[in-house]
């Protein structure tokens, strides 16, 4: 079975700041997907970013990006220009591609504080 | 706003009681995904659905069944309830069985 593993439960950055969420994930399959959500005290689940195992390329949504490094199995959001917006608990997810475990595995989340 | 609708928002009952959760899914979408979170689980897939039929199953319990229906709502229903079944629990929905997963609003359910 697959493991989503987010070994930071807290972190914190100032407004305006570069913050980098770890996600590291354990599974056997060569294609996949890995997602970032968002959850605001709003407690809404929110998509922020998808990546396909199988590109090269990492993903980038308007201030946010990940580093996916498919051989270390690891895949960090990284959040520009932090906004008090921002705040929220961030959730690392993966899918497989085919059979029947299309459900998405979460990790245990990290807290991001922003500080103004 | 993703477009998942589900109701109630909240829901407080005695334990041993037996609770319904609706879903509807965003037009167009075919699958469901029912998911539970609480604090000492985090987040946990219970069981999909895809055109009316089960799909997959996770960490579902007994007491626990769902269903798809025609119009492709779905509901959750718990029964002979307990302490630690109070969670929040999500609706998710996706295109096919291979889409991203949009969440609902959730149902905060307390159990007491």
């Amino acid at each position: 079975a697959q493991t989503v593993t987010q070994s930071q439960p807290e972190m914190s950055v100032q407004e305006a700041e570069t913050v980098t969420l770890s996600c590291t994930y354990d599974t056997s399959e060569s294609d996949y997907y890995l997602f970032w959500y968002k959850q605001p005290p709003s407690r809404q689940m929110i998509l922020v970013i998808r990546q396909e195992a199988y590109k090269q390329q990492n993903a980038t949504e308007n201030r946010f990006s990940v580093n996916f490094q498919k051989a270390a199995k690891s895949f960090s959001l990284k959040i520009s220009d932090s906004q008090l917006g921002d705040a929220a608990m961030y959730f690392c997810a993966y899918r497989s591609p085919s059979g029947s475990a299309r459900q998405l595995t979460f990790g245990s989340g990290t807290q991001l504080t922003v500080l103004p | 706003d993703s477009g998942v609708t589900q109701t109630p928002k909240h829901l407080i009952t005695a334990t041993g009681q037996r609770v319904t959760l609706r879903c509807s899914p965003r037009s167009g979408d075919l699958s469901v995904y029912w998911y539970q979170q609480s604090l000492d689980q985090g987040l946990q897939f219970l069981i999909q659905y895809y055109n009316g039929e089960e799909r997959a199953k996770g960490n579902i319990l007994e007491r626990f069944s769902a269903q798809q229906f025609p119009d492709l709502h779905s509901e959750l229903n718990l029964s002979s309830l307990e302490l630690g079944d109070s969670a929040l629990y999500f609706c998710a929905s996706s295109v096919g069985e291979k889409g991203e997963q949009y969440f609902g609003p959730g149902t905060r359910l307390t159990v007491t």
